[in-house]
């Protein structure tokens, strides 16, 4: 079946130190987003491509990093977590910036920060 | 900055009642979106609505895009437990292409 994958589902980090997560997709979507969601919140995003154009939020910390070396894949990297960073990570896919089919959102990866 | 509101926060519903959930926008949206997240889940993507006025319906949950185009409603009948989770709705304007504003969600308790 076509769908998004994250993994790890639960990433243990000390504090500054640098971790990633990874997302993967097989709906073939040009639209990645990562969406940060701190318990009871809103999700929160983050940044997202568009095929390889890359898009921050502008108040996205430096801190957080993304990467997307192909259609498939697409990575979050924190620089230097701290323990306000700790939360559930989504990953989203959508066909076109029109989203008219809504985003596919992985599982999640939930961060803590020790 | 766009922001989207919902409420309630919270909604306790005994099994079998009706119950409605409301995203107010603070500026004129161009679509809204509307996701289901279970417990320990991810949110699920429910509906679009795109027209002003627009009414959409799957089974018992009804969709309705206002007029102004800045408010929507979900509004389920005859609750069931299986219709547990967080509803959160999501606004799209034509300044913010590509990127969807979530509210904070209505989480829904179903008590049997």
């Amino acid at each position: 079946d076509a769908m998004v994958i994250q993994n790890p589902r639960y990433q243990v980090t000390q504090f500054g130190k640098p971790v990633t997560l990874s997302c993967s997709q097989t709906l073939n979507h040009n639209v990645m987003y990562w969406y940060q969601q701190k318990s009871s919140q809103a999700p929160k995003l983050l940044f997202h491509y568009y095929d390889k154009d890359f898009n921050n939020e502008a108040d996205t910390p430096d801190n957080f990093q993304s990467r997307r070396p192909n259609t498939s894949f697409c990575f979050l990297d924190i620089r230097s977590p701290g323990l306000g960073d700790a939360a559930m990570y989504l990953c989203a896919t959508s066909r076109d910036l029109q989203g008219a089919r809504g985003y596919t959102f992985g599982s999640g990866t939930r961060l803590t920060v020790v | 900055g766009q922001q989207v509101m919902q409420i309630p926060q919270y909604q306790h519903v005994q099994e079998g009642e009706d119950f409605t959930t409301y995203c107010n926008s603070s500026t004129t949206l161009s679509n809204i979106q509307w996701y289901k997240q279970r417990p320990g889940g991810h949110p699920v993507f429910l509906i679009q609505l795109v027209k002003s006025g627009e009414v959409k319906k799957q089974k018992r949950l009804t969709f309705q895009f206002g007029e102004a185009k800045k408010n929507s409603s979900l509004h389920i009948t005859a609750t069931q437990t299986t219709d547990v989770g967080t509803y959160f709705c999501a606004g799209g304007t034509t300044d913010s292409w590509g990127k969807f504003q979530f509210g904070a969600g209505t989480q829904v308790v179903v008590t049997p």
